[in-house]
């Protein structure tokens, strides 16, 4: 299985600033043929479910705000929230879906400093 | 709108069965494949199973902690996923999410979720 390792557990981060969370797999998830990597972010805020904002490591999904923003590519990836909103207090997780079983980082908790 | 609605979750005793239901609306779903996913309590978040869409062979994968108990299947004609659960187990315990993925043969990213359903399992 692919292992995905997130970094840090937890972060907080002062409102406007800048938050960065790091995700490394265990084997690479890039699909050389179509040169798509098969990452994805969620954010899971409390009480609710997952919810998509980053696919292929860094295509925003539709009505993500623009703040933000995925990278990366091979094993090593990471989110940025490049402004931090209240709202944005949630957990972020990465997952791979080039090969089953679909696995997830281990989840980042975000706050507010 | 796209919207997945999860139900028949409960309480459940060790060694007996639950079939969950997801019902879709908001999107052509035969056109995609779907997937389950569970979170234990307090804890992150595993996939279990998913099924291709008819144009992928509508066929299913699972994670080995559910392989030969848990059966993923579809009924487009209702627009409803299903996940039966059998020889269930105390560490089945979780919240059920069904997903639809954003793509028709697997290996996707899951582009809605359902509220999710409590399975808990217990004597």
């Amino acid at each position: 299985d692919i292992v995905m390792t997130q970094s840090p557990d937890s972060l907080a981060v002062s409102l406007g600033e800048r938050a960065t969370i790091n995700c490394k797999s265990s084997q690479s998830v890039l699909n050389s043929s179509n040169n798509k990597n098969y990452l994805a972010w969620y954010q899971q805020k409390p009480g609710q479910p997952p919810k998509l904002l980053i696919y292929w490591a860094s295509t925003r999904e539709s009505g993500v705000p623009d703040r933000f923003s995925g990278g990366g590519s091979g094993t090593d990836f990471t989110l940025t929230i490049s402004s931090l909103q209240a709202e944005d207090v949630a957990v972020y997780y990465c997952q791979q879906y080039y090969a089953t079983p679909y696995t997830f980082g281990q989840g980042t908790k975000l706050e507010i400093k | 709108e796209v919207q997945l609605v999860e139900s028949g979750g409960g309480l459940v005793q060790p060694g007996r069965s639950l079939r969950l239901s997801c019902t879709a609306s908001g999107f052509a779903f035969g056109d995609y494949a779907m997937s389950w996913f569970r979170q234990a309590p307090g804890k992150g978040l595993e996939w279990v199973g998913f099924i291709r869409s008819k144009a992928y062979g509508g066929t299913t994968e699972y994670a080995a902690s559910v392989k030969g108990r848990f059966t993923v299947s579809r009924d487009d004609s209702k627009s409803i996923a299903y996940l039966q659960m059998n020889s269930l187990k105390t560490e089945d315990t979780a919240v059920y999410y069904c997903t639809k993925e954003g793509c028709s043969g697997g290996r996707c990213y899951s582009n809605c979720w359902g509220q999710g359903t409590l399975v808990t399992v217990s004597s």
